[in-house]
C-alpha cells in the first residue's frame, strides 16, 4: 500500500520562473494539504483541497495556487518565484480527523 | 486560531537516558494534538496522537505523551533513548470543527541529539 508520493524530489529554478509540484495521496484518502517548511522551521500551512475545491488557505500570497483532480491527486503551483520561496514543500493526505500522512517532500531551490 | 510553542530548540541526551520534549499550545477551541518526527532529508512521520479518551497516549518507537488540558501541554517522553532517535521532533495541533479536517499548526521543532 503506497503512502503519499511527491514529485519531483528536487527542483532548481531561477527568480521569476513558475513551478508545479505534484502529490498523490495515500490510497483511500480524500483530503490533500500542502505545507512549506523553510530551513530550520516547522511546516507552515499553505492550503487544503477536498472534493476538488480549496477548502482552507493559510497566509500565502495568490502566487501560490493549487488543484485537486478527481483521483484526489493534487498540484501546487507557484508563480513569479522569489528567493524566499526556497523550501521543502510537503504534501499531506488524510481521511477523517486522525493524523495526516506526509510525503517525503520536494526540495525547491530558487536561485 | 491555534499556536504551538516548543520550549527547547535543541536537546542533547546520553544514550539510554530518559528524555522529555516539551510542547505547549493555545487555542480558543478544543483541539487534537500530534507529535511528528522528521529524520534528515525526509518527510514527517506520525509518532502519536491525542484525539480523545485517556490523556496518556502511546506511540511508535517507545514514545508516549500526556495531554494536560489545564496546563495546555502535550509533552513527549521516552524512558530510554537510542542513537536512532536522533531527529527533529514537531508538536502540532488541530482545532476541532464541524467542517472536516482543520489545518495542522506546528511548533518550530526540537532537535534531539543522542550522545553515545
Amino acid at each position: 500500500d503506497a503512502g503519499v508520493t511527491q514529485s519531483p524530489t528536487h527542483l532548481i529554478k531561477t527568480r521569476g520562473q513558475q513551478v508545479t509540484l505534484r502529490c498523490s495521496p495515500k490510497s483511500g484518502h480524500d483530503t490533500v494539504s500542502w505545507y512549506q517548511q523553510a530551513l530550520g522551521q516547522g511546516p507552515q500551512f499553505i492550503f487544503q483541497y477536498y472534493e476538488e475545491e480549496e477548502r482552507q488557505r493559510g497566509n500565502f500570497p495568490d502566487r501560490f495556487s493549487g488543484h485537486q483532480f478527481p483521483n484526489y491527486s493534487s498540484e501546487l503551483n507557484v508563480n513569479a518565484l522569489l528567493l524566499g520561496d526556497s523550501a521543502l514543500y510537503l504534501c499531506a493526505s488524510s481521511l477523517g480527523s486522525g493524523g495526516d500522512d506526509f510525503g517525503p517532500g520536494t526540495r525547491l531551490t530558487v536561485l | 486560531a491555534q499556536s504551538v510553542t516548543q520550549l527547547d530548540s535543541q536537546v542533547p541526551v546520553f544514550e539510554e537516558a530518559p528524555v522529555e520534549l516539551r510542547c505547549n499550545y493555545s487555542s480558543s477551541v478544543s483541539v487534537y494534538l500530534f507529535w511528528y518526527v522528521q529524520y534528515p532529508n525526509q518527510g514527517l512521520q506520525l509518532l502519536l496522537k491525542y484525539l480523545s479518551g485517556s490523556t496518556l497516549v502511546k506511540g511508535i518507537n517507545g514514545f508516549e505523551a500526556e495531554f494536560n488540558k489545564s496546563q495546555t501541554s502535550f509533552h513527549l517522553r521516552k524512558p530510554s533513548v537510542h542513537i536512532s532517535d536522533t531527529a527533529e521532533y514537531f508538536c502540532a495541533v488541530r482545532g476541532i470543527s464541524n467542517f472536516g479536517n482543520e489545518k495542522l499548526t506546528f511548533g518550530t521543532g526540537t532537535r534531539l541529539t543522542i550522545i553515545p
